[in-house]
């Protein structure tokens, strides 16, 4: 069955540390992948995601994620964390154009001053 | 502001009742798929529609229905509710199927109570 992993429930890191948020799929072939962000009280924002070509994506607020097929990976990285990272962090990914997206359990990151 | 508008925020009902939940999807956005997020099950995939035809179904019970009208938006009717229902439902919605672009625009939720 399609699905995907995200190991960490919960990770804190101090403010200026970096980052990594881990992501795993299961899936017949490389989906679309993508990296949502839930501030609290917000519904979730787009991040970056990866179709295809370069497997170092650039997204917004200072993210990056690389995609590892050997790995079957898409881990999300920020060299360097500031407090209003702090938020509920969601892999997804997406099959085919007429599937449904599916979302990952989720990572809540808190940053200690 | 993701231009996804979803009412009402908060809602406090008893078991066996029935709630209407409403969006209103980003300008020119023609699908709209509807979220349950809770502590246990996380985000469930619920039901999409794309221009007033359900596209694809996920796990939606069956005391669960919707709707997208020709104006686009959506109502999730949730009855006989249960206190398992209490959730956050969320609305999101994209200009096509998600394929072209992958990328859902999410409204701020509705955040459903059932005592």
């Amino acid at each position: 069955a399609q699905s995907v992993t995200q190991p960490d429930i919960h990770i804190t890191v101090s403010e200026g540390a970096s980052l990594e948020l881990r992501c795993n799929y299961s899936y017949g072939a490389t989906p679309y992948l993508f990296w949502y962000v839930q501030s609290p009280g917000q519904g979730l924002q787009l991040l970056l995601k990866y179709f295809s070509g370069d497997t170092l994506v650039q997204g917004i607020k200072g993210f990056e994620a690389e995609f590892k097929r050997s790995q079957s990976s898409f881990n999300l990285r920020k060299p360097s964390v500031h407090w209003s990272d702090a938020a509920e962090y969601f892999c997804a990914a997406l099959k085919t154009s007429y599937d449904k997206v599916i979302f990952g359990p989720g990572t809540s990151l808190s940053v200690i001053p | 502001d993701s231009g996804v508008t979803q009412t009402p925020k908060h809602l406090i009902t008893a078991t066996g009742q029935r709630v209407t939940l409403r969006c209103s999807p980003r300008s020119g956005d023609l699908s709209v798929y509807w979220y349950q997020q809770s502590l246990d099950q996380g985000l469930q995939f619920l039901i999409q529609y794309y221009n007033g035809e359900e596209r694809a179904k996920g796990n939606i019970l069956e005391r669960f229905s919707a709707q997208q009208f020709p104006d686009l938006h959506s109502e999730l009717n949730l009855s006989s509710l249960e206190l398992g229902d209490s959730a956050l439902y969320f609305c999101a919605s994209s200009l096509y199927l998600t394929g072209s672009t992958g990328e859902l625009f999410f409204g701020e939720g509705s955040r459903l109570t059932v005592l």
